[in-house]
């Protein structure tokens, strides 16, 4: 699986949107990005993945530049609930290989 | 069950004990993955099963960390003469691997193991 590179902290206001970078420069042609976030003291949970096209769930909104070597996970209107690390992954979809996580990015939400 | 589930949630040993770790996948996954996650640091990949295939052990740190899955669900991890170093948390995720998966992974609560 291609690497990814994220910002180690990043803070946001309460009700603003978050936005957060990924860089995968290496992302292969039949990888996927994928979005997790890891609550603390809880098992990371699954947010969003997307291929090329832009993606858009009741969690958040990912945005892939049109060379797919970067993206942007969007949480539009941060709550105090979003404070966490947030890791994005690249692999191939089907889930038949292993899976890294990185050191991700600790998101806090400031009041 | 309705997700993954691991146990014990808390193990507390002795260093130089063998300790033995639980995971029960969602029904149906067949692919099982374990993790450790030392205070304030990130996901460190430990061992891979992918159905009748040979497990991925590529992130196992020593030869006293071994894991077996047996009847392609349940998988136990065990630590032999535990170390102060092994202590974290161990996460376990499971995912169902086929043609137009998602390949999403579910993760259980974890087990915390503190060596004393």
């Amino acid at each position: 699986d291609a690497k990814t590179t994220q910002p180690t902290s990043m803070d946001c206001a309460e009700g603003r949107a978050a936005n957060l970078p990924c860089n995968h420069s290496t992302i292969s042609g039949n990888e996927y990005v994928y979005w997790y976030r890891q609550i603390h003291s809880q098992g990371p949970q699954y947010i969003i993945h997307g291929l090329k096209n832009n993606e858009t769930n009741e969690m958040a909104s990912l945005i892939i530049t049109e060379d797919r070597k970067s993206s942007t996970l969007i949480l539009p209107h941060a709550t105090l609930r979003d404070t966490a690390v947030y890791y994005c992954i690249v692999r191939v979809a089907d889930g038949a290989n292993n899976l890294f996580f990185g050191t991700g990015t600790r998101l806090t939400v400031i009041p | 069950g309705a997700g993954v589930s691991q146990s014990p949630s808390n193990k507390v040993t002795e260093k130089g004990k063998d300790v033995e770790l639980r995971c029960d996948p969602i029904s149906g996954h067949t692919a099982l993955y374990w993790y450790r996650q030392s205070l304030g640091q990130g996901l460190e990949f430990l061992i891979y099963f992918q159905g009748n295939s040979a497990p991925d052990k590529s992130g196992l740190p020593s030869d006293r960390f071994s894991a077996e899955r047996t009847g392609g669900s349940v998988s136990t991890l065990t630590i032999q003469r535990t170390q102060q170093e092994d202590s974290a948390v161990y996460l376990c995720a499971s995912s169902l691997v086929s043609q137009g998966s998602t390949g999403e992974l579910f993760f259980g609560e974890g087990s915390r193991l503190t060596v004393l």
